[in-house]
């Protein structure tokens, strides 16, 4: 599986735009990008996942550049709410593959 | 779509004691996982089932943790006897066999305090 690198900490204010950067310099073809989000307490939470180029949703975008070497999710306007761990997971899963963990971003959202 | 169920939420127990975590995967579900999240870390792969049979324990530490799936539904993780870096929140998630991975669910997780 390709390893990632993604910051250890963010801080942002209240209605900011957050882009968190991974990068997974090792990424094979067939592999995909998804970012998982966990609230204190909580198990993670899948937000988005992506091949290339960028995908959207109502939570957040994907943006993957040509060579797929890294990626940045961006959350638009981030509240207080926002503030958990951000996961960056590259491989090319399928239902029964594990998902492999870092030890992903910490957002931290400041009124 | 009721979510993973696991119980208890919380628990603590004095070390060389025994503990048992359960977890309720959703409904149809094949496949299940439970992972270790030890404070500060992204959670860690214990184990994975495939209906009632495992496909991969090989990080699950078989001198003091087992688990077992009846009936390919609910799942028990044991650890006998406890260690103190066995502190961490436990973690079971569920998916179907296919598609990609947005297929997942966790559940909220059992905090283990071993003292």
């Amino acid at each position: 599986l390709a390893k990632t690198t993604q910051p250890i900490s963010m801080d942002s204010y209240e209605g900011q735009e957050v882009n968190i950067t991974c990068s997974h310099n090792n990424i094979a073809t067939n592999d995909y990008i998804t970012w998982y989000q966990q609230f204190p307490s909580q198990g993670p939470r899948f937000i988005i996942q992506g091949y290339k180029t960028k995908v959207k949703n109502e939570v957040a975008s994907l943006f993957i550049p040509a060579d797929r070497k890294s990626s940045t999710l961006s959350l638009p306007r981030v509240s207080l709410s926002d503030t958990a761990v951000y996961y960056c997971l590259v491989g090319g899963y399928s239902g029964n593959t594990p998902l492999v963990f870092g030890k992903g971003t910490r957002l931290s959202v400041i009124a | 779509e009721a979510g993973v169920a696991q119980s208890p939420r919380y628990k603590i127990i004095e070390k060389r004691q025994s503990v048992a975590f359960w977890c309720n995967p959703i409904s149809g579900h094949a496949t299940l996982y439970w992972y270790q999240q030890i404070l500060g870390q992204g959670p860690k792969l214990l184990i994975q089932f495939q209906n009632n049979g495992v496909v991969d324990d090989s990080q699950l530490p078989k001198d003091r943790f087992s688990a077992e799936r009846l009936k390919g539904v609910d799942s028990t993780l044991k650890i006998q006897p406890a260690k103190l870096e066995d502190s961490a929140v436990y973690l079971c998630a569920s998916s179907l066999s296919t598609g990609r991975n947005y297929g997942y669910t966790f559940g909220s997780g059992t905090r283990l305090t071993v003292v």
